[in-house]
């Protein structure tokens, strides 16, 4: 069964700095989709980045991009010139290319959360 | 594009009691979750519709909780009797297919708090 580690439990950034967010993940198969999900305080999720991982260039999102390491199944988000707003609960998920009778769900990491200090 | 709607937002009840919550998702979306979230913790999913079958119900604990979609639209879930582990958040989205890189949209939550 596929798992995903975010072995980070709180980060802090200076507000304006960079901050890297690690997620790693244990699978066998060789398709599938990694995405980073952030969650404010009292605030709805929403997706910040996704990569597919047959490719091989990194995504990125305005400030948000990705280190996608396919062979370390290694995923971090770097966020780049941190505001305010960026504070919130950061999950990293999975999911496989392959479902079974539609099934095709989310493996979420535990979360990172992040602050920005002004 | 209205984004997905759940109530209530927050419930407060005793254990034992019954408590139900509703979720409207983003129109001509097929997939629809429910997700428990305790305080600290990633999303776990409880089940999963397509339209209005179910796909995935294999973390329900299905002796005190049941969920439905009627006309693959709106969806309830309740929980009966309650326990004090089940307070959490709730939460509910939806995606187009659920497949592939397609994105889970995300409705606001329900606190619950089980007393």
């Amino acid at each position: 069964a596929q798992t995903v580690t975010q072995s980070q439990p709180e980060m802090s950034v200076q507000e304006a700095e960079t901050v890297t967010l690690s997620c790693t993940y244990d699978t066998s198969e060789s398709d599938y989709y990694l995405f980073w999900y952030k969650q404010p305080p009292s605030r709805q999720m929403i997706l910040v980045i996704r990569q597919e991982a047959y490719k091989q260039q990194n995504a990125t999102e305005n400030r948000f991009s990705v280190n996608f390491q396919k062979a370390a199944k290694s995923f971090s988000l770097k966020i780049s010139d941190s505001q305010l707003g960026d504070a919130a609960m950061y999950f990293c998920a999975y999911r496989s290319a392959r479902g079974m009778d539609s099934n095709y769900q989310l493996i979420w990491g535990a979360g990172t959360k992040l602050i920005i200090k002004p | 594009e209205a984004g997905v709607a759940q109530s209530p937002r927050y419930k407060i009840i005793e254990k034992r009691q019954s408590v139900a919550f509703w979720c409207n998702p983003i129109s001509g979306h097929a997939t629809l979750y429910w997700y428990q979230q305790i305080l600290g913790q990633g999303p776990k999913l409880l089940i999963q519709f397509q339209n209005n079958g179910v796909v995935d119900d294999s973390q329900l604990p299905k002796d005190r909780f049941s969920a439905e979609r009627l006309k693959g639209v709106d969806s309830t879930l309740k929980i009966q009797p309650a326990k004090l582990e089940d307070s959490a958040v709730y939460l509910c989205a939806s995606s187009w297919w659920g497949g592939g890189p397609d994105e889970q949209f995300f409705g606001p939550g329900t606190r619950l708090t089980v007393l």
